[in-house]
């Protein structure tokens, strides 16, 4: 079993919709969350980054973790086609803040025009 | 020059050869960091150098060896290829400072086929 486990999709949505992304993982000293965004050929790119358990929000994208449940999500309000990437969790304990990150294993999103 | 330049784009190499792949980190990043991303997979974190030593290391043989340089710059060696080291070899460049860094930023990435 991964550590970190991440639905692969495809995820295919209408331009306009809410899409929720998910991840668990299974290493309790996890305390820093990422989420990164990766367009196809191109490297990840930092999004969102929270510590421990809580909500943060930035535009249109919230994240939350919930290390009672070890349940991170990414929402993306009014998603857009340029939204259409593959999104990445990734994680670390405290002793190596944000480095050395844990990934998921992606998922796929696509938003229809 | 701001950004992280990876070095070269694509590369085929036969099973058994050596390869050297380079990155250019970020302007005032001080950290470097390997992973390698198999097709359809999220990236493997392989190591990690601050000021020119091993930071850290993940899961990967001996085989797979590094350089950080003075300015910061970083080699990723890997002798004796296997066709499973087939993957995007991502370098990501960082400030370290106090506990930990945060904001990597990755090239993108070299392509490498063993065949």
């Amino acid at each position: 079993q991964k550590e970190v486990e991440q639905d692969p999709g495809p995820l295919s949505v209408p331009e306009g919709a809410i899409v929720s992304l998910n991840c668990t993982y299974s290493n309790s000293a996890f305390q820093y969350f990422m989420w990164y965004r990766q367009y196809s050929r191109k490297g990840p790119e930092l999004l969102m980054y929270t510590y421990s358990s809580g909500n943060k929000e930035d535009g249109r994208f919230t994240a939350q973790v919930d290390k009672s449940s070890k349940y991170i999500s990414l929402f993306i309000r009014d998603s857009q086609p340029s939204d259409s990437a593959t999104y990445l969790c990734a994680m670390s304990p405290p002793n190596n803040a944000g480095n050395m990150l844990t990934f998921g294993g992606g998922t796929r999103l696509m938003v229809k025009p | 020059e701001t950004g992280v330049t990876q070095s070269p784009t694509h590369l085929i190499k036969t099973r058994g050869q050596q390869v050297t792949l380079r990155c250019s980190s970020q302007s005032g990043h001080n950290t470097v960091s390997w992973y390698q991303q198999a097709l359809g997979q999220g990236p493997q974190f392989i190591f990690q150098y601050y000021r020119e030593e091993e930071n850290g290391r993940g899961n990967f043989p001996p085989r797979f060896s590094g350089l950080q340089f003075p300015n910061y710059s970083s080699e990723l060696n890997v002798n004796a290829l296997e066709l499973d080291d087939s993957a995007l070899y991502l370098c990501a460049s960082s400030l370290q400072a106090g506990g930990g860094s945060f904001g990597y930023t990755f090239g993108s990435g070299t392509r490498l086929t063993v065949v």
